[in-house]
């Protein structure tokens, strides 16, 4: 099955600085990575996904890259704000009829006023 | 946007209790719907996926007689925690995925606790 193994599980930066989360899998056949926010007792809401069709994804102060020849691929947020703390999941899925979710570890991002 | 509905969001009952848990999808037909468990400062671990009309498909280590799966519409899963105990406190959140499409789509989530 897949492996999802995201880094760093904390990250603290200053408000108005970028913020990047590294994510890698193991299955080279992963078709499609979406990223989700988790604030503390709510639902995963969809920030942003790639498909293995492309290499880069952008909206607005999010991006997403995607290097399928190292099987990796990272969030950037950038001119971070205090509404942007929350936990970051990526998540890798195989190709096939249930098109399961791997989640990573997540990442508790907390952005400092 | 797609819509999923989860019921109820919270739980409290006494150890010995079955509890079961609704997820809807509102606007879209789901043919393949998710049960996740997510425990306080960890990842959602996926334990089941629900398809309409059949046995669900149980992860390894999670017992399918205890948590029972029940798919019976293009647009409602039940996930009944029978006899359960504390350590089946948890967060459990479905998600659903319209047909044929990604991405999944987060039900609210159902905070249970046995006392």
């Amino acid at each position: 099955g897949e492996n999802v193994e995201q880094h760093p599980s904390t990250l603290s930066v200053q408000e108005g600085d970028s913020a990047v989360i590294k994510c890698t899998y193991s299955d080279s056949a992963s078709n499609y990575f979406p990223w989700y926010k988790q604030e503390l007792g709510k639902r995963p809401q969809l920030i942003i996904d790639i498909r293995s069709n492309v290499g880069e994804k952008k909206d607005q102060r999010i991006a997403v890259t995607l290097n399928k020849t190292a099987k990796h691929f990272s969030l950037h947020i950038t001119e971070t704000q205090p509404e942007d703390s929350a936990v970051y999941f990526c998540a890798a899925t195989l190709p096939g009829s249930a098109r399961q979710l791997t989640f990573g570890s997540g990442t508790q991002l907390t952005v400092l006023p | 946007g797609a819509v999923v509905s989860q019921h109820p969001s919270r739980v409290i009952c006494k150890s010995g209790t079955s509890v079961k848990i609704e997820c809807r999808s509102l606007d879209f037909q789901a043919t393949t719907m998710f049960w996740y468990r997510q425990f306080p400062k960890q990842s959602l671990m996926l334990m089941a996926t629900s398809n309409e009309g059949s046995k669900a498909t149980y992860e390894q280590g999670v017992e399918k007689d205890k948590f029972l799966i029940n798919h019976a519409s293009l647009t409602l899963s039940t996930l009944t925690v029978t006899s359960a105990h504390p350590e089946d406190s948890s967060f459990y959140i479905c998600s659903a995925r319209d047909q044929g499409t990604q991405p999944q789509h987060f039900g609210d989530g159902t905070r249970l606790s046995i006392l």
